[in-house]
């Protein structure tokens, strides 16, 4: 298994405001990924976060929106920009180890906005 | 895209009964995986199962990959149990574009 750990646990943010999200996942860990989950739903991918280059996002997300960084292999951030209400989610961190994409997910960030 | 449907999307169990939950995709996948996400929201990783049949004390989970389907079985249900299962995989061919289904929400009664 791998361990993943993310921080803030929750927040809760006024609309407009921006909020960073910060992810940091144990060596074995090859690939990061970013995921929201909205109240009720299931997982939606938003983004696979490329060490040392642009996030790969996925149809439904952009970069000015959800700006991410992965500056080396064990940690990555997701920003949520000019936050609405409609943000309020819990976003996931989860990291795919070896060639296969096995995933293991952190705690996760319970977002709510105002 | 791929679509992956789970059902049943609700259960109620008493514990001690047993259950199973199935998952259909659409398309060929790789790298299919179990996930409980407790009352908490922890997702915690059940099985990664591409194909064939693997056990864990109480849970078992068998995938046929030609056929589409992964099942989930749960033996003599707990309380713990509660919360709600997901199956995921990547589309063949898609790279790593994890797809996760709706669902099954279940709860076991004392």
């Amino acid at each position: 298994s791998a361990v993943i750990s993310q921080k803030p646990s929750r927040d809760i943010c006024q609309r407009g405001t921006s909020l960073t999200i910060q992810c940091q996942v144990d060596s074995q860990v090859t690939m990061m990924f970013w995921y929201r989950q909205q109240p009720g739903q299931s997982l939606t991918l938003i983004a696979t976060a490329n060490q040392g280059s642009e996030a790969t996002y996925e149809s439904g997300f952009v970069i000015d929106k959800f700006p991410i960084s992965r500056p080396n292999l064990t940690f990555s951030t997701l920003t949520v920009s000019n936050m609405s209400p409609e943000d309020s989610s819990i976003y996931l961190c989860s990291g795919g180890v070896g060639g296969l994409n096995e995933q293991f997910f952190g705690p996760g960030t319970r977002l709510t906005v105002l | 895209g791929i679509q992956v449907e789970q059902s049943p999307p609700d259960l109620i169990l008493q514990e001690g009964a047993n259950s199973t939950l199935r998952c259909n995709f659409s398309d060929s996948v790789n790298n299919l995986q179990w996930f409980h996400q407790n009352p908490w929201g922890q997702l915690i990783n059940l099985f990664y199962i591409p194909s064939g049949t693997k056990q864990n004390g109480r849970l078992s989970a068998t995938t046929v990959a030609t056929e589409r389907y992964s099942l989930l079985y749960i033996s003599s249900s707990q309380t713990t149990d509660s919360g709600v299962y997901f199956c995921a995989g990547d589309p063949s061919g898609g790279g790593f574009k994890t797809i996760f289904g709706a669902g099954t929400r279940l709860f076991v009664k004392a």
